[in-house]
């Protein structure tokens, strides 16, 4: 049973425009999401999180926007880096398991 | 801070023999998380301690696997005996708390 769920294994964006990666849940009980960026060879890094009780959490060029109704939470990077070419990763975990729960990854790529 | 640091980056071994891996977590971090990364199940939480005590560890494969926290600064992942499909990265990482984990660069573990 995948609780979250990153739909698209790969994204490709043109440098300087915005990156849209996705993330579905179905477990209703999460309090917080977060997003790790992942480079070969190298553990995953925090990116940004947000918690349940918010839609929106914005940090730089990073902005995490959560639709509890829809199940779903998107990460935007504006704009886009050659620097941002990373696996991105989705995870979730409630206040009761300290347990990450995460998602496949998506592999994103800018192209210059 | 160091960060998480583990050793060895990479570890080949014939199948049968036993594998150590290390970790030292970020100090003053009171939960260690061993993670395994592979191409066809992703990231995957194989045990988890808090206080140096083991929580959950119900993501370890087999009895082939364990896991020691001696003290606040050091943890260990055996396999024994290993075999060609324990072939991976194995990830360490500590927190303070949920969600925030900080990773370790990771052993790359190839069991011929």
């Amino acid at each position: 049973d995948q609780q979250v769920k990153q739909n698209s294994p790969s994204l490709s964006v043109q440098e300087g425009r915005i990156s849209i990666l996705n993330c579905d849940y179905t477990n209703s009980m999460f309090d917080y999401f977060l997003w790790y960026k992942k480079y070969p060879a190298e553990g995953p890094t925090f990116l940004i999180s947000i918690s349940s009780i918010k839609d929106k959490n914005e940090d730089g060029r990073f902005t995490v926007f959560l639709n509890k109704s829809a199940k779903h939470l998107s990460l935007h990077i504006v704009p886009s880096q050659p620097g941002d070419s990373a696996v991105y990763f989705c995870a979730a975990y409630t206040d009761s398991n300290y347990q990450l729960i995460w998602g496949a990854g998506t592999k994103l790529i800018i192209k210059p | 801070d160091a960060g998480v640091i583990q050793s060895p980056r990479h570890e080949v071994t014939e199948m049968g023999q036993e594998v150590t891996l290390r970790c030292k977590p970020i100090s003053g971090h009171d939960y260690l998380f061993w993670y395994r990364q592979t191409m066809m199940r992703g990231l995957e939480l194989l045990i988890y301690f808090n206080n140096n005590v083991p929580i959950d560890d119900s993501g370890m494969p087999e009895d082939r696997f364990s896991a020691k926290m001696p003290n606040a600064s050091f943890s260990t992942l055996k396999i024994q005996p290993s075999e060609p499909r324990d072939s991976a990265v194995y990830f360490c990482a500590s927190s303070l708390g949920p969600g925030g984990y900080t990773f370790g660069s990771g052993t790359r573990l190839t069991v011929v």
